[in-house]
């Protein structure tokens, strides 16, 4: 199985400021990671995968990094918006797994204020 | 839309009821998952689902069981064995190379 770790359960960040999430896992290093986001009472939304061999990500806002050495990701988003505001999740799959189960953190919640 | 659906959203269930959640999906995915979700805890898998007539144990899957009959369905039966059921539910789907497509999810309580 996967440790994952979610560092700070919550992050507060002023409107147009980059808010940055760390996801870091303890065993085998993943074939690629996956950030979803939460609303409220609703099922996590896919934003990005980002693969072993790929360093960095980008989608509009959005800015992810995979880190082997460290074990570690670093999930960005620039020029936040109050809308911004969910939780935050990180997600890596069972090595060596065919049947794309996923391991999850427990999430980071950001608030972003005007 | 292609997407899950899953219901009800709410549920009540009473001690030593068996209660069934229903998942839909118009995907045409061949894997589906089933994750309970508990507050400040992440996701954790109960079963999956990879074809028809087929399905393995996640990692809590004591006091649950599941059927899938039909591609586009993986009903999640919570049964009077699990001891603590309250908690969100949420159904996925999953197509290789891409992330999973989550389903609304139905919150259970037991009264």
């Amino acid at each position: 199985s996967q440790k994952i770790e979610q560092n700070s359960e919550a992050l507060n960040i002023q409107e147009g400021k980059t808010a940055t999430l760390t996801c870091n896992y303890t065993n085998y290093s993943p074939a690629y990671l996956q950030w979803y986001r939460q609303d409220p009472g609703r099922g996590p939304v896919f934003l990005l995968l980002i693969r072993e061999n790929e360093k960095e990500k980008r989608k509009e806002r959005l800015k992810v990094t995979f880190d082997t050495t460290l074990k570690q990701s670093l999930f960005h988003i620039t020029a936040s918006q109050p809308a911004d505001s969910a939780t935050y999740l990180c997600a890596l799959p069972d090595r060596g797994s065919t049947l794309g189960r996923l391991y999850f953190g427990r999430g980071t919640q950001l608030t972003v204020w005007p | 839309d292609g997407g899950i659906t899953q219901s009800p959203k709410y549920l009540f269930r009473k001690e030593g009821q068996n209660v069934t959640l229903s998942c839909e999906q118009n995907l045409n995915h061949d894997a589906m998952y089933w994750y309970r979700q508990d507050p400040g805890q992440g996701l954790r898998l109960i079963y999956y689902s990879q074809i028809v007539n087929d399905f393995q144990k996640g990692d809590i899957a004591e006091g649950y069981s599941v059927s899938r009959e039909k591609k586009e369905s993986f009903p999640l039966t919570v049964t009077s064995a699990q001891k603590n059921p309250t908690a969100f539910y949420l159904c996925a789907t999953h197509r290789t190379s891409l992330g999973y497509t989550f389903g609304s999810g139905t919150r259970l309580t037991v009264v």
